[in-house]
């Protein structure tokens, strides 16, 4: 079945990192991908999103490519600020679907 | 136009008693989907739903659990004679009719359930 393999956290970084949150999937079809992101105590909000091969998302400085070859939507930061300390999960939902499949999140800790 | 609504926002019940939880989808969205997050997990599809009907219950356990989205008024996730393993952040999505492949889910900010 669909699947979603995101890299284990957390993740600890310093204020102005580069942030690599790696993400694969295995999908039937060709899904649509999304990152989520979820604030301590709150519930998730889309961060963004690409629905076909080399779409690029990118919202709040955050940005994956959908990279059909490799099967992959890896999401990248160039300089990471304290605020973005949360949760953050890769998703897939496939052509016609109505299932979105989600990775296990990996949390992010950034310091000042 | 106001999100995704679910209520109560915390709910605690003790072993044997039933859990009731409340979601409202976005205006003009007629799918509603529910998941769970078990702590440190990600969510798990439970059960999608249209107005009256149950679409796919896949993800939903046999016993116990059951889910309604009535033709007036918000879908109910119905949770009888809960346990301590029931305990958890429980999630409503909701999409409009005619999203289309891929289609983007709309998340509400989630029960969590606490069973003493």
């Amino acid at each position: 079945g669909d699947s979603v393999t995101q890299m284990e956290g957390p993740v600890t970084l310093s204020e102005e990192a580069f942030l690599t949150i790696n993400c694969t999937y295995t999908a039937t079809g060709y899904p649509s991908l999304f990152w989520y992101v979820q604030y301590p105590g709150e519930g998730l909000q889309l961060l963004l999103k690409a629905t076909k091969a080399d779409d690029k998302g990118s919202n709040k400085g955050f940005e994956a490519t959908y990279r059909k070859e490799t099967t992959s939507f890896h999401l990248e930061k160039g300089s990471v600020q304290v605020s973005d300390s949360a949760v953050y999960f890769c998703a897939l939902v496939n052509t016609g679907g109505f299932k979105t499949i989600f990775g296990a999140g990996t949390r992010l800790f950034v310091k000042a | 136009n106001a999100g995704v609504m679910q209520n109560p926002r915390h709910l605690v019940r003790r072993r044997g008693q039933e859990a009731r939880l409340r979601c409202s989808p976005m205006k003009g969205h007629s799918h509603v989907y529910w998941y769970r997050q078990l702590p440190e997990e990600g969510l798990k599809f439970m059960v999608y739903l249209q107005k009256e009907n149950i679409i796919d219950e896949s993800g939903m356990p046999k016993e116990r659990f059951s889910a309604e989205f009535p033709k007036e008024g918000p879908s109910i996730l119905r949770i009888q004679q809960v346990v301590r393993g029931d305990s958890a952040a429980y999630f409503c999505a909701s999409s409009p009719p005619s999203s289309g492949g891929g289609n983007e889910q709309f998340f509400g900010p989630g029960t969590r359930l606490t069973v003493l």
